[in-house]
């Protein structure tokens, strides 16, 4: 059962353009909201969070939306540039700090 | 500081086999984890553990085995490899409370032949 459904699966955006991550979710329960960014050989690292108290958050050109009635988050990411080039993964956590990923979406863009 | 340090990084064994991922971190956190990522699914909890001596199981258990008999170590055992298992294998740390970051290591490429 996948609790946290991402979308797209791959994205190719041009240098300069918006890159839109979507993820939807189904546990109630989750609060606590969090983006990890994958280069290729790396492990994940986390890019941006959020809480569901919280309908926007912004960190530089990372701008994650949260709808708490519709249950989806969103990952923007303003301004793409090549060295956004990775695989970004949303991801959900309850109490206990262990997380639920989405499937993930590779972002490439191109200069 | 190095992080979280994951050995070895490639690994390819035969069906049947055993071996045991190591994990190690130096941020004196008390939660770890290990997951599993397979293409195109994410990422899914195998097991995880809140401090020494203490641990449960994730999402996909079955297969695997873990122990906890430091803060710094959680090592991750095979004990009957089966093809199933042909995964990149994450560890990952983070402080005692909740909502906290977690911080892996660049994973465990393993394959089972």
């Amino acid at each position: 059962q996948q609790q946290v459904k991402q979308s797209p699966q791959s994205l190719i955006v041009q240098k300069g353009g918006i890159s839109i991550i979507n993820c939807a979710y189904e546990n109630t329960a989750f609060d606590y909201f969090p983006w990890y960014q994958q280069f290729p050989g790396k492990g994940p690292a986390l890019l941006i969070a959020i809480r569901p108290d919280v309908s926007e958050k912004k960190e530089g050109r990372f701008t994650i939306s949260f709808n708490k009635s519709a249950k989806q988050f969103s990952l923007h990411i303003m301004d793409s540039q090549p060295g956004d080039s990775a695989t970004y993964f949303c991801a959900a956590s309850t109490a206990g700090n262990k997380l639920t990923f989405g499937g993930g979406t590779r972002v490439l863009v191109k200069p | 500081n190095a992080g979280v340090t994951q050995t070895p990084k490639f690994r390819i064994l035969k069906i049947g086999q055993s071996m045991t991922l190591q994990c190690t971190q130096d941020m004196n956190h008390n939660y770890m984890y290990w997951y599993r990522q397979d293409p195109g699914m994410g990422l899914k909890l195998i097991y995880y553990s809140v401090g020494a001596g203490i641990t449960d199981k994730g999402e996909v258990p079955n297969g695997y085995n873990v122990s906890r008999s430091t803060t710094e170590d959680f090592p991750l055992r095979l004990e009957l490899a089966a093809p199933s298992q042909t995964s990149v294998y994450f560890c990952a740390s983070s402080y005692l409370s909740s909502n906290q970051p977690q911080h892996f290591g660049d994973g465990t490429r393993l394959s089972i032949l």
